[in-house]
């Protein structure tokens, strides 16, 4: 089945800084990578997502790039903030068990100010 | 309406107690979907719900029951629970159950089971 790795665990980094959390999985048959925030008491939101078909996505200082070859895609913040604190979880989800998100370990975001 | 709304938002119960968890979308939206979340952990996918029956069951003990009245609504009722299974609840909900069908997410349930 599909799995997901995340790195890092854990990211600090200086407000205004830029931030890059990377992602691979193990299906070649995924089709859909969607990334989501959570917020301490949260609930997990959607943040930016791409499709397969599509090899990078930008939505104001967020960006993901996707590269099929290597199936490995990767969440970019630029600009950051401190209201970018949170955990990040990346996932995906396979054209063959469409129903099922397989989502990484997640990525705690500190943005020092 | 563009939410995902659960109740409650938080759940005290005993091991012998039995309690429902409730799921609501007005989204049209025709796949939902039950998740468990351990903290420091992503979420964890129980139960699938497409069209209203049951899709996907997770090896899920039975000691949880899911149910899905209508398309609107996702119930799941709880009985002789275990302290281990004290976690946030979340529900989701996605158009279909299409590769890329967006799932979309409830603020959760936190149950704490005594």
């Amino acid at each position: 089945g599909e799995n997901v790795e995340q790195h890092p665990s854990t990211l600090s980094v200086q407000e205004g800084d830029s931030a890059v959390i990377k992602c691979t999985y193990s299906d070649s048959a995924s089709n859909y990578f969607p990334w989501y925030k959570q917020e301490l008491g949260k609930r997990p939101q959607l943040i930016i997502d791409i499709r397969s078909n599509v090899g990078e996505k930008k939505d104001q200082r967020i960006a993901v790039t996707l590269n099929k070859t290597a199936k490995h895609f990767s969440l970019h913040i630029t600009e950051t903030q401190p209201e970018d604190s949170a955990v990040y979880f990346c996932a995906a989800r396979s054209y063959s068990s469409a129903s099922k998100i397989i989502f990484g370990s997640g990525t705690r975001l500190s943005i020092r100010p | 309406d563009t939410e995902v709304t659960q109740t409650p938002k938080h759940l005290v119960m005993g091991m012998t107690n039995k309690k429902s968890l409730k799921c609501e979308q007005h989204m049209g939206h025709r796949a939902m979907y039950w998740y468990k979340q351990k903290a420091k952990k992503p979420p964890e996918l129980m139960f699938v719900y497409s069209y209203e029956k049951l899709s996907i069951n997770e090896s899920v003990p039975s000691r949880f029951s899911p149910e899905c009245p209508n398309s609107s609504l996702l119930n799941l009722h709880l009985h002789a629970l275990q302290p281990e299974d004290s976690a946030l609840y979340l529900c989701a909900s996605s158009q279909g159950e299409s590769g890329t069908d967006t799932q979309y997410f409830g603020p959760g349930t936190r149950l704490t089971v005594l």
